[in-house]
Formats: structure tokens, sequence, C-alpha cells
């Protein structure tokens, strides 16, 4: 069965500096989507970036970045020069034909962020 | 362009009663999905409707059901409620299909918040 892993219940990170978040994923496909989304307080899931698996260059939008490790099956979000307002829930989601394009989601990392 | 509204932001109900939860996708959408958070379960995808039509469907009882009107609206309905369904329901809608080879991005509403007591 697919499944999403992110190992991470919490972290925090000073503002200004860097947060990593993992994930890891299960899949014997080849091609599929992955997701990183942000849920605020508000509760509004939004989109922070998208990667098709068979792009090798690692997605990248202003702060945020991935580290997309197909082989291990790892999926990390970085976050640079962190700001209030990145405090969230942050999801991992997978997509891919052996989920029958269903979002399969983690658990969550909720991200603190200190000023 | 307004984002996907969701109606009503909050309802509670007791247990055996049903109710309908309403989503309005972006103007131009015309696929729109259902997901059920709850803090023990996580999210978890219910079903798809694209073109009046449910194309996927998740693992979940026939109680839960759902369809959508020619201008893309969707309508969500749970019957004979269970203390269980108490969760955050969220509709996405992206412009086609995302349960089909598509690189399609699905964007959220807001969210309804379920309560059954």
């Amino acid at each position: 069965a697919q499944t999403v892993t992110q190992s991470q219940p919490e972290m925090s990170v000073q503002e200004a500096e860097t947060v990593t978040l993992s994930c890891t994923y299960d899949t014997s496909e080849s091609d599929y989507y992955l997701f990183w989304y942000k849920q605020p307080p508000s509760r509004q899931m939004i989109l922070v970036i998208r990667q098709e698996a068979y792009k090798q260059q690692n997605a990248t939008e202003n702060r945020f970045s991935v580290n997309f490790q197909k082989a291990a099956k790892s999926f990390s979000l970085k976050i640079s020069d962190s700001q209030l307002g990145d405090a969230a829930m942050y999801f991992c989601a997978y997509r891919s034909p052996d989920s029958n394009y269903q979002l399969i989601w983690g658990a969550g990392t909720k991200l603190i962020i200190k000023p | 362009k307004a984002g996907v509204t969701q109606t009503p932001r909050y309802l509670i109900k007791t247990r055996g009663q049903q109710v309908t939860l309403s989503c309005s996708p972006i103007s131009g959408h015309r696929s729109v999905s259902w997901y059920q958070q709850t803090p023990g379960q996580g999210l978890q995808f219910l079903f798809e409707y694209f073109s009046e039509t449910q194309r996927n469907k998740g693992n979940f009882p026939g109680r839960f059901s759902g369809r959508q009107f020619s201008n893309s609206r969707s309508e969500m309905n749970v019957s004979t409620l269970e203390l269980g369904d108490s969760a955050l329901y969220l509709c996405a809608s992206s412009l086609v299909p995302i349960t089909g080879y598509s690189t399609d991005t699905q964007y959220f509403g807001p969210g309804t918040r379920l309560t059954v007591l």
C-alpha cells in the first residue's frame, strides 16, 4: 500500500533561519507527483510546491525548495529565511497510478517560528 | 479570481441526522474533490466529481455521497450521522480531473467544520 511518512510531528526554527521538513513515501511506480501543502490556523490548505517524479531538477518556489531523492523515496522541504507567516501544519502528499491518482497524505509536521 | 468557497463554515448536528455541505469551485474549474480531515485519521480522500459524474471514490461507507451540478458546484451529503463523522471537510477544485494522468493542481477551500453531538 502507498504510504507517506512525515517523521517529525513538530519542528521549530528561529525567524530568518532555515528549516528542513522530511517526508518519505512508499511506491512501486516510477511516475508520480509529490506535493507540499501548508495549512495555517485558518485551516485553508495552500499548495507550497510540487514535483513531478520524472523531473530530476528539484522544484523551487521563492524561499521554498525541495530535495527530491527518487531512489531513496525522500522528498524534503527546505524553508529559507523563515518568517512568522510560515507557521502552519505542513503536509506532504503523493499521487500516482497506484493510488488511483488519489492524494495520499502524510500526518503533517507542525512548524513553529520563534521570533 | 475568487477562490474555492464552502458553505457553511461551521455546522453542529446530532447523531442520526443528515447534513449537506456545499462547495463552489474556482471559476472555470470543472473538477471538485472532497476530503475528510480528522486528528486521528488525518486527511482522507472522499470522492471526485467531474462534469457531473463521480470519477473516483475513497474508502468511505455509502452514507457519504455527493453530486455535482452543471455549473460545477458540488454538494456532499452525509446521512445517519455518527460521532466519528465530526471532522473538517475540505473541498478542492481543479481544471481537469486529478484522478487521472494530469499535471493539474488542486486548490482548496477553507473547509466546513462539522461537529456531531
